[in-house]
């Protein structure tokens, strides 16, 4: 069985501060991971993935995240956060299931509150 | 117009109450699933469809049943609602080449 950890259920960090939300998975089996982010009132947008390739992926608006195989975690980076990226963060990991099936597991969020 | 679309937005109803939830997409895409989401839960999975014809329950299926209507088209119904099941409902959509899960909006349901 496949699982994801999000230690921080709630990240607090000054505008322009940098930022770490830490997500590690267990599974058994090769993995994909991906950074899930929700905005108030709205549904969850991917933010970036890691399929296969470099270790190291990063999204449009800046964010990072490396896949450590060994430590078995994808942690989310920023160097320098912004009003506006205040919003919830899930991770996620896909892993073959029964039948076939791609199974996702989703971590529990973590909310990443910026201070002005 | 959004990709993929829940109706309602947002829905209060009384203990033994039906509820059907619908979501519509105009992605294309082939798979369609079902949460929910709890303050400090995370989602959690309810029912995924991977075509009309192949419906498979999640981790948390009971006291939930879904209809796939069409490629586009997949509700989830509540039979009886029970106070527990006040969440947050999204419904998703992948495509099979794609791992990546396009959600919808989200229905804030309050079972009273």
């Amino acid at each position: 069985a496949q699982s994801v950890t999000q230690l921080d259920s709630q990240v607090p960090v000054f505008e322009e501060a940098p930022v770490e939300l830490r997500c590690n998975y267990s599974s058994s089996v090769s993995v994909y991971l991906f950074w899930y982010v929700q905005y108030p009132n709205q549904g969850l947008q991917l933010l970036l993935k890691y399929l296969s390739g470099s270790t190291l992926v990063e999204s449009i608006n800046g964010f990072e995240a490396e896949f450590n195989k060994s430590q078995t975690s994808f942690h989310l980076r920023k160097p320098s956060v912004h009003i506006s990226d205040t919003a919830e963060y899930f991770c996620a990991v896909s892993a073959p299931g029964s039948g076939g099936y791609q199974k996702v597991t989703f971590g529990t969020g973590t909310k990443l509150q910026v201070i002005p | 117009d959004a990709d993929v679309t829940q109706t309602p937005r947002n829905r209060i109803t009384k203990t033994g109450k039906r509820i059907m939830l619908e979501c519509s997409q105009t992605k294309g895409h082939d798979r369609m699933y079902w949460y929910r989401q709890d303050p400090g839960l995370g989602l959690r999975l309810i029912y995924y469809s991977f075509d009309v014809k192949d419906i498979n329950k999640g981790e948390i299926s009971d006291g939930y049943s879904v209809s796939r209507q069409a490629q586009a088209k997949f509700s989830l119904s509540l039979e009886s609602a029970i106070p527990n099941q006040t969440a947050l409902y999204f419904c998703a959509t992948s495509d099979r080449d794609r791992e990546e899960q396009f959600f919808g909006p989200g229905t804030r349901l309050t079972v009273l």
